[in-house]
């Protein structure tokens, strides 16, 4: 079964800051990579997708990376605000047939202005 | 459209009650799953719909949870007996085949037994 671990736990910088998210996952056969932003006692908001076949993704101030084969994403984030507070969650869809995401615990974010 | 639609928001319930959860999925999409997340954790796959068709049960959705899809629009998850340990936030979702399978997330509903 596919395992996925986010490091670390918590984080908090300064607004203003460049920081990146980490994600690892288990079974390097996957469909896709997403990451997800979670707000407190709210869903889920997809942030970006990367297909197994792409290295990289990138939308405004963040990029995500993937690397199979060593079972490793991160997610970058430039110039953090404190509108980013929220926890990170990455999910991986693997090929198996399952058809689900599994997902890692989340990291949660505090920028502090 | 506007998103996936999930109903009620909150939900608290005495022990031994029976529960049902709606979600309307985004239109187009053909594909909808439930999940179901508790403090501090990721969101846990329950199952999956494809169309009509449930195709995919998580084992941790034991006899007391069903889930229907209807014509392959709405989908209802409905929980028998509740206990405590089934509190939780129930989180849908839904995707379009062919799309990456990128999926879209409801705002959850909030179980809390009592």
């Amino acid at each position: 079964k596919q395992e996925v671990t986010q490091i670390p736990a918590a984080l908090s910088v300064p607004e203003g800051e460049n920081l990146v998210l980490n994600c690892s996952f288990t079974d390097s056969a996957i469909y896709n990579l997403q990451w997800f932003r979670q707000d407190p006692g709210k869903g889920l908001t997809s942030l970006l997708l990367i297909q197994s076949s792409q290295r990289e993704q990138t939308s405004g101030r963040l990029n995500a990376s993937l690397d199979k084969s060593s079972g490793r994403s991160t997610l970058y984030i430039a110039a953090s605000q404190p509108g980013d507070s929220a926890t990170y969650l990455c999910a991986a869809i693997d090929q198996t047939g399952a058809n689900n995401l599994f997902f890692g615990t989340g990291t949660r974010l505090t920028v502090i202005p | 459209d506007t998103g996936v639609s999930q109903d009620p928001r909150h939900k608290i319930t005495k022990r031994g009650q029976n529960v049902t959860f709606r979600c309307d999925p985004i239109s187009e999409h053909n594909r909808l799953y439930w999940y179901r997340q508790t403090l501090g954790q990721g969101p846990e796959f329950l199952t999956y719909f494809q169309n009509e068709a449930q195709l995919e049960k998580s084992r941790l959705l034991s006899d007391r949870f069903s889930a229907e899809r209807p014509k392959g629009s709405f989908s209802t998850l409905e929980i028998q007996r509740t206990e405590q340990g089934d509190s939780a936030m129930y989180l849908c979702a839904s995707t379009v085949t062919g799309g990456y399978e990128k999926l879209f997330f409801g705002s959850g509903t909030q179980l809390s037994v009592l």
